[in-house]
């Protein structure tokens, strides 16, 4: 089936560690995105991506990082300088009509 | 940047009763989205509206596009427990894509029975 998979489902994350989340899509989609979203929170934009090897900082970038070497694939990657990062991680690709597809998500705990 | 605003952010109803969710941004829309979200799960797209005035029905939900483009409403007639979770409208703008859609924070519905 096409999609969105993403994964780890869960994560934790020791204090001055990073940590990398993986989002694959067979969708054949060009732009893809990285969300975040805290409890009973909507969602922000960290960084999306309209072709490859390009990508751009969305509203809350700092304290992540993005790749995106391969159309299928748009890893985020949470770094020690992200202060609190608990939260729960949504990629998303942007298909026909401008309809988003999100994955099924990532919740990235500290501990 | 553009914002979308979306209220209640929380409705309690009980089972049975309507629930109505309302968005409006200060600028025109090219078109708006809706999503839904079931607890402990993602986003999933339920409808786009993209003409003025534009109404569409899909089984208990009713979807409105405002005149001006600007404003968008989702109302459930007769709700049931399927029915909890937090719905989100999108937004996207003329000339923009770029950066995707526009979230608004979204509604909770919370039913109870």
């Amino acid at each position: 089936d096409g999609g969105i998979t993403q994964s780890p489902k869960y994560l934790f994350r020791k204090e001055g560690q990073n940590v990398t989340l993986s989002c694959e899509q067979n969708l054949n989609h060009d732009a893809m995105y990285w969300y975040r979203q805290d409890p009973g929170q909507g969602l922000r934009l960290i960084y999306y991506s309209q072709i490859v090897n390009d990508f751009q900082k969305g509203d809350i970038a700092e304290g992540y990082s993005v790749s995106r070497e391969k159309k299928e694939s748009f890893p985020l990657t949470v770094t020690s300088a992200q202060k609190n990062p608990t939260a729960f991680y949504l990629c998303a690709s942007l298909g026909p009509g401008n309809t988003i597809y999100f994955g099924e998500g990532s919740w990235l705990t500290v501990v | 940047g553009q914002q979308v605003m979306q209220i209640p952010q929380y409705q309690h109803v009980q089972e049975g009763e309507d629930f109505t969710t309302y968005c409006n941004s200060s600028t025109t829309l090219s078109n708006i989205q809706w999503y839904k979200q079931r607890p402990g799960g993602h986003p999933v797209f339920l409808i786009q509206l993209v003409k003025s005035g534009e109404v569409k029905k899909q089984k208990r939900l009713t979807f409105q596009f405002g005149e001006a483009k600007k404003n968008s409403s989702l109302h459930i007639t007769a709700t049931q427990t399927t029915d909890v979770g937090t719905y989100f409208c999108a937004g996207l703008y003329s000339g923009g894509g770029a950066d995707g859609l526009t979230f608004g924070k979204g509604t909770h519905l919370i039913i109870q029975p």
